[in-house]
């Protein structure tokens, strides 16, 4: 079955560290890829997507490419900051082209600590 | 809009007890669906709906129900409560299912079962 692996956390960093969160995901098809924040006590919100190979999604200057001969999609931000910190889950997807409606499959989460 | 709301937000049950999760959404989606969140697991797909009348099941469904009377409610019953069914428990919504869609979440309801 579909399935995605990220790197466990706690991750610490510094304001303004480049930041960087793997994940690889082994599908039996062509999945969409999603990357989703929580925030603490909220439920997850969409940070961005990539439907196809090469795809770039971003958003909030976080920035991750689909990439389908590694079957990464690595989670990027230039400069982090202390209101980054949060809980962020890698997901896929492979139900869009048929028009199924499975759910997401998650990875576990990384915690991400940003320090001041 | 209020997007996806969940009550209640906590609930202490003993084992054998049932009880049904609540969760509504007012943007007019057709897929809804419950997650629940359990430390280093992720989340995993429970039950899911692609509008009213329909259900099916997800990856973990077993000790769950759930119906779907109208667009807007799709409550979540837990029939007879386990400790195993300790977690978090997520509600979501998207316009039409999964086409790269996104999923709008709820809140969530913290679950603990004794």
């Amino acid at each position: 079955g579909d399935s995605v692996t990220q790197m466990e956390g706690p991750v610490t960093l510094s304001e303004e560290a480049f930041l960087t969160i793997n994940c690889t995901y082994t599908a039996t098809g062509y999945p969409s890829l999603f990357w989703y924040v929580q925030y603490p006590g909220e439920g997850l919100q969409l940070l961005l997507k990539a439907t196809k190979a090469d795809d770039k999604g971003s958003n909030k200057g976080f920035e991750a490419t689909y990439r389908k001969e590694t079957t990464s999609f690595h989670l990027e931000k230039g400069s982090v900051q202390v209101s980054d910190s949060a809980v962020y889950f890698c997901a896929l997807t492979e139900s869009y082209s048929g028009g199924g409606a499975d759910g997401l499959t998650f990875g576990k989460g990384t915690h991400l600590i940003i320090q001041p | 809009n209020a997007g996806v709301t969940q009550t209640p937000k906590f609930q202490v049950l003993k084992t054998g007890q049932s009880m049904t999760l609540q969760c509504a959404q007012d943007m007019n989606h057709e897929y809804m669906s419950w997650y629940r969140q359990d430390p280093g697991m992720g989340l995993r797909l429970i039950h899911y709906s692609v509008g009213a009348g329909i259900t099916d099941q997800g990856e973990v469904p077993n000790g769950y129900n759930v119906s779907r009377s109208t667009t807007e409610d799709f409550p979540l019953r837990l029939l007879s409560a386990a400790p195993s069914q300790t977690s978090v428990y997520f509600c979501a919504s998207s316009y039409s299912g999964l086409a790269g869609g996104r999923q709008y979440f709820g809140p969530g309801t913290r679950l603990t079962v004794l």
